[in-house]
């Protein structure tokens, strides 16, 4: 059983397009997040969800929206991509809310071009 | 701020060489420490973790002592595989901080 999975596995659209990217976890863990990393493998964290609250809003365009329709659920929004969105985007999941309480479980990634 | 910086990569080995990856931090308190390996293709895994000064974290034959006094958390394996290749990341988390923060990586390459 995947524990974490998300699609699309790869995503490639035109620029100034609507896309998502869903997640779910199947761990029962309270405490979801999206990630982006950039084609030098930097790692930076957008957004973290816990029991469906909003919890980490990094410095992201408005652009991206999330979701989270229950707690297993993490979905990721982007409106009117641009090329620089072009990345690998990772979601994760963790049981606790305090990152340093434990491992973070991550899907395997979506891969986005924006053309 | 709050960092970790490891060591730049790419590295490349042979089989059952002795590797080391340098970590050190800069935060303030006991942050929590954490190695992930990123294996091509896939998502993050967690390999160790260490949660105070002295402890030890080992999986899979690599380890990393968390050491108070160098503000450090290398990451060691005595004698790797080509299945070894990958990508390392460290990371920490400050105490109830609900974020947890990676370093840039480092490639590592395992030739047979």
């Amino acid at each position: 059983d995947t524990a974490v999975s998300q699609t699309p596995k790869y995503l490639v659209t035109q620029m100034g397009n609507d896309k998502s990217i869903k997640c779910e976890q199947n761990l029962g863990h309270d405490t979801m997040y999206w990630y982006k990393q950039d084609s030098k493998k930097f790692l930076k964290i957008m957004f973290s969800y816990n029991n469906k609250e909003l919890i980490i809003n990094e410095t992201v365009p408005n652009r991206f929206s999330p979701k989270s329709p229950d707690k297993a659920h993490l979905n990721l929004h982007i409106n009117s991509l641009e090329l620089g969105d072009s990345a690998v985007y990772f979601c994760a999941s963790s049981q606790s809310v305090h990152a340093g309480s434990g491992g973070q479980y991550f899907g395997p990634g979506t891969r986005l071009t924006v053309t | 701020g709050d960092s970790v910086t490891q060591m730049e990569g790419p590295v490349t080995l042979s089989e059952e060489a002795f590797l080391t990856i340098n970590c050190t931090y800069t935060a303030t308190g006991y942050p929590s420490l954490f190695w992930y390996v990123q294996y091509p293709g896939e998502g993050l895994q967690l390999l160790l973790k260490a949660t105070k000064a002295d402890d030890k974290g080992s999986n899979k034959g690599f380890e990393a002592t968390y050491r108070k006094e160098t503000t450090s958390f290398h990451l060691e394996k005595g004698s790797v595989q080509v299945s070894d290749s990958a990508v390392y990341f460290c990371a920490y988390s400050r105490s109830n901080d609900y974020k947890l923060s990676f370093g840039a990586g480092t490639t590592v390459t395992v030739r047979a």
